[in-house]
């Protein structure tokens, strides 16, 4: 069955420090890739996606992710955090649109920023 | 723009109660989810409308779940006898189908608790 493995529930970083949210999925045939954010009390929001373009993915708020088919993985980076960056991070698949478009998610990890 | 929004934002219920919860989604979308998100996971998907119709209700965990969608705007997901282990948060998603891996764009959600 496909699934989404997110390594790591929490990952604390300092404020300027690379941020680095580790995604891999499992699936014979490449799917399309999120990553979303979800603020408290918040909706999740769309952070970046994958769809067989360009394997570097530029996102809002200045992270980026990498396609790496061959390690079957989309990890989300970011250069320097802020303390802005604080929230939870959901890596998500799906093989595309209408009743394929059905998103499986992550576990999600909890990004900590220390001032 | 308006976002999608859900309401109740909060649900406090007993046990073998009946609840509906409410999704408008953003204006002229076609498709419309509804995803589960019970706490220290990821999202999971429950079902999926384009327009009127359920087109794929696989994610549904029993009959006591019923979702409908009219007129092919708001929708509404009701849960029947609601039993402790539906304590959850509610997530409505709509995009606009168009195409492949369309962004799904999320509600801030309906927080159920059954006591």
């Amino acid at each position: 069955a496909q699934s989404v493995t997110q390594l790591g529930s929490h990952v604390s970083v300092s404020e300027g420090a690379l941020v680095l949210l580790r995604c891999n999925y499992s699936s014979s045939v490449p799917p399309y890739l999120f990553w979303y954010v979800q603020y408290p009390n918040q909706g999740l929001q769309l952070l970046l996606k994958y769809t067989s373009a360009a394997t570097l993915v530029k996102g809002i708020n200045g992270f980026e992710a990498e396609f790496k088919k061959s390690e079957t993985s989309f990890h989300l980076t970011k250069p320097s955090a802020h303390m802005s960056d604080a929230a939870e991070y959901f890596c998500a698949v799906s093989w595309g649109g209408g009743s394929q478009g059905n998103l499986i998610f992550g576990k999600g990890t909890k990004l900590s920023v220390k001032p | 723009g308006a976002g999608v929004s859900q309401t109740p934002s909060n649900k406090v219920t007993e046990k073998g109660k009946y609840v509906e919860l409410r999704c408008d989604p953003i204006s002229g979308h076609t498709a419309l989810y509804w995803y589960r998100q019970s706490l220290g996971q990821g999202p999971e998907f429950l079902i999926y409308f384009q327009g009127t119709g359920a087109a794929d209700d696989s994610g549904l965990p029993n009959d006591r779940f019923f979702a409908v969608r009219p007129e092919g705007s708001v929708s509404t997901l009701k849960i029947q006898r609601t039993e402790r282990g539906d304590s959850a948060v509610y997530l409505c998603a709509s995009s606009l189908m168009q195409g492949q891996a369309e962004t799904q764009y999320f509600g801030p959600g309906t927080r159920l608790l059954v006591l």
